[in-house]
């Protein structure tokens, strides 16, 4: 069975502009959570969504949203991108009966210079 | 709030010695307990897992037990190999976060042949 596919794996942009990263869970699971990594903050969770519809969101602001379609894959979207929103941007999918467990995909390094 | 902290590194360890990786928790309620890997360029790997005090988890030699009365759950392995060289992370989940993963600062080992 496929694992967690995201792309791109790795993208530049500038300040003021915005981002959509994707994400392609594992066949048959349809919860989706993004969670970004930075050296200075770690790992933080952003956003779960289940079913088309955010389940649980992280401490962002708004510029940090998503979205999931009816086939469970999933996209995340930074408006208006900080130089502080440089960090991996990792994608991790679950079965509904068994959400605690994730499985995460390689993820997206994003430099915003 | 709920929260992880595990033992600082860099960990540099000759091969075959043994590993300790120490992270104790704060949660309330009953967490569910994790440990995952990262390899360097990846994402994270699901390495073990426990779900209720006195679990053990283990997974390619590596064991944590979910230790309620000191709020731990130490990682070991008695023999390591330079392949397991990476970043270690300690997480926790609640069922009131559901897929929101918290997690420790992480741990780098770095294993010498």
């Amino acid at each position: 069975k496929a694992g967690v596919t995201q792309t791109p794996r790795y993208l530049i942009k500038t300040r003021g502009q915005q981002v959509t990263l994707s994400c392609s869970p594992i066949s048959g699971h349809r919860s989706v959570s993004w969670y970004q990594q930075t050296p200075g903050q770690g790992l933080q969770f952003l956003f779960e969504y289940f079913s088309e519809t955010q389940r649980n969101k992280g401490n962002f602001p708004g510029r940090f949203s998503g979205r999931q379609f009816s086939n469970s894959r999933s996209e995340m979207n930074v408006s208006t991108l900080e130089l502080g929103d440089s960090a991996l941007y990792l994608c991790a999918s679950s079965l509904e009966g068994a959400r605690e467990t994730q499985y995460f995909g390689p993820g997206t390094r994003l430099l915003v210079l | 709030g709920d929260s992880v902290t595990q033992m600082e590194g860099p960990v540099t360890l000759s091969e075959e010695a043994f590993l300790t990786i120490n992270c104790t928790y704060t949660a309330t309620g009953y967490p569910s307990l994790f440990w995952y890997v990262q390899y360097p360029g990846e994402g994270l790997q699901l390495l073990l897992k426990a779900t209720k005090a006195d679990d053990k988890g283990s997974n390619k030699g590596f064991e944590a037990t979910y230790r309620k009365e000191t709020t731990s759950f130490h990682l070991e392995k008695g023999s390591v190999q330079v392949s397991d060289s990476a970043v270690y992370f300690c997480a926790l989940t609640t069922p009131q976060a559901g897929t929101a993963l918290i997690f420790g600062k992480g741990t780098t080992l770095s294993v010498s042949s």
